[in-house]
């Protein structure tokens, strides 16, 4: 079982739609968890982070459930410009060392 | 400030030979990583450095594969005998202490190509 799971993509959703991923990961102890944004060609750029009590920038909000062991981000009102790949990123307790999921990419058409 | 420096940006090589990629941080971060990301693939992790702790190399797909830092500055990632499947984006990624919350600052990456 991989680390870090991510939804298979891609999602093609019309402009103004919601659209929610999940990720789920396998170490119960992971410390530190995150949605990295990754334009097609470009390096990855932090999209949030994702606490214990859910947070939200905008139309962007990020969830965590420890239990189930998986964390997720859902879009509100999807735009043109929210087209990209969005990974899914914990981070070890202790090591610190970052795992990545395999990353959803996301369509959004006019 | 500057951000992640890496380079070279695109790097084509034949089988066989060895190859040196360069990762800068930014200024005074502690942590270093190196990813690779194969095409329309995640981010697969190499291995990590944190200050002058031993480097968690348990990212590192083989033998031929070896990492470098010295302190807290430039970081080489180099590939011995390279094969086809070395193919890859590497991406090299700084942050403050590496710890909690602290995030990911990616360089552009090195473009390898394995002919």
């Amino acid at each position: 079982r991989k680390e870090v799971e991510q939804d298979p993509g891609p999602f093609n959703v019309p402009e103004g739609a919601t659209v929610a991923f999940n990720c789920t990961y396998s170490n119960s102890a992971s410390q530190s968890f995150f949605w990295y944004r990754q334009d097609c060609r470009k390096e990855p750029k932090l999209l949030m982070s994702v606490y214990s009590s859910g947070n939200e920038d905008g139309r962007f909000t990020a969830q965590l459930n420890r239990a189930s062991q998986y964390i997720s981000l859902l879009i509100r009102d999807s735009k043109l410009s929210d087209s990209a790949t969005y990974l899914c990123a914990v981070k070890d307790t202790g090591g610190f060392k970052t795992i990545f999921g395999a990353g959803t990419r996301l369509f959004v058409k006019a | 400030g500057a951000g992640v420096s890496q380079s070279p940006s695109n790097k084509v090589t034949e089988k066989g030979k060895d190859v040196e990629l360069r990762c800068d941080p930014i200024s005074g971060h502690t942590a270093l990583y190196w990813y690779r990301q194969r095409l329309g693939q995640g981010l697969e992790f190499l291995i990590y450095f944190q200050g002058n702790s031993a480097p968690d190399k348990s990212g590192l797909p083989s033998d031929r594969f070896s990492a470098e830092r010295t302190g807290e500055s430039v970081s080489t990632l180099t590939i011995q005998r390279t094969q086809q499947e070395d193919s890859a984006v590497y991406l090299c990624a700084s942050s403050s202490s590496g710890g909690g919350y602290e995030k990911l600052f990616f360089g552009s990456g090195t473009q390898l190509s394995v002919l």
